[in-house]
């Protein structure tokens, strides 16, 4: 298995607050991304990296930014977290022109 | 733009029925295909892959066919176990400076039971 690791898991945070999810690899690719999943709707990207500081955004990038300031570490922010931002959130790496690898899930509910 | 379009669930087989979870793609260019596969509390795990027309992926007992003339990337098993009951994904991808960026579909959930 690819090295990738979210923290937290779980966190539940109240309307309005701002989270920070963190994802680590161990595997020294070049390329990280961040997504949300929910029902119906697959995988969304929200942002993702295409080197040390080199971000972009995705398909549903409003209200969240990230940051990369190390190769091994990808943050995801809620600035003021809102009820429509309670999803699963995925971290995944890759290589260029092959597959990604998805990190365990962080389950963030907002209330 | 890219997009991916797959059967709804939930797929509901006894064991050892055949499975097939229909996935069509619109796309510019070539992309490669892939199903992935989440099982339950987990991430997604790439099942199959496949790059160019006519390509067929297998892994563990399923297969899937790039077919380009009818764009689609069809995932078959000839005989279906508990233990794939999981959620699948289609998707595809192309590179950009963004690596290999993915359009997934919806999700098929496969619910096989004794």
């Amino acid at each position: 298995d690819a090295g990738i690791t979210q923290s937290p898991r779980h966190k539940v945070t109240e309307t309005g607050t701002p989270v920070t999810l963190r994802c680590h690899q161990t595997e020294n690719h070049r390329y990280m991304y961040w997504y949300r999943q929910d029902p119906g709707h697959g995988l969304r990207l929200i942002h993702y990296s295409y080197g040390v500081k080199d971000t972009d955004k995705g398909e549903v990038s409003d209200g969240y930014s990230v940051s990369r300031s190390k190769t091994e570490d990808f943050l995801l922010t809620l600035e003021s977290a809102t009820s429509s931002q309670t999803s699963v959130y995925f971290c995944a790496i890759s290589e260029l022109s092959r597959e990604q690898y998805f990190g365990p899930g962080t389950r963030l509910t907002v209330t | 733009g890219n997009s991916v379009t797959q059967m709804e669930g939930p797929v509901t087989l006894s064991e050892e029925a055949f499975l097939t979870i229909n996935c069509t793609y619109t796309a510019t260019g070539y992309p490669s295909l892939f199903w992935y596969v989440q099982y339950p509390g987990e991430g997604l795990q790439l099942l199959l892959k496949a790059t160019k027309a006519d390509d067929k992926g297998s892994n563990k007992g399923f297969e899937a066919t790039y077919r380009k003339e009818t764009t689609s990337f069809h995932l078959e098993k000839g005989s279906v176990q508990v233990s794939d009951s999981a959620v699948y994904f289609c998707a595809l991808s192309h590179n950009n400076n963004a690596g290999n960026m993915l359009t997934f579909g919806g999700g098929t959930r496969l619910m096989v039971k004794p």
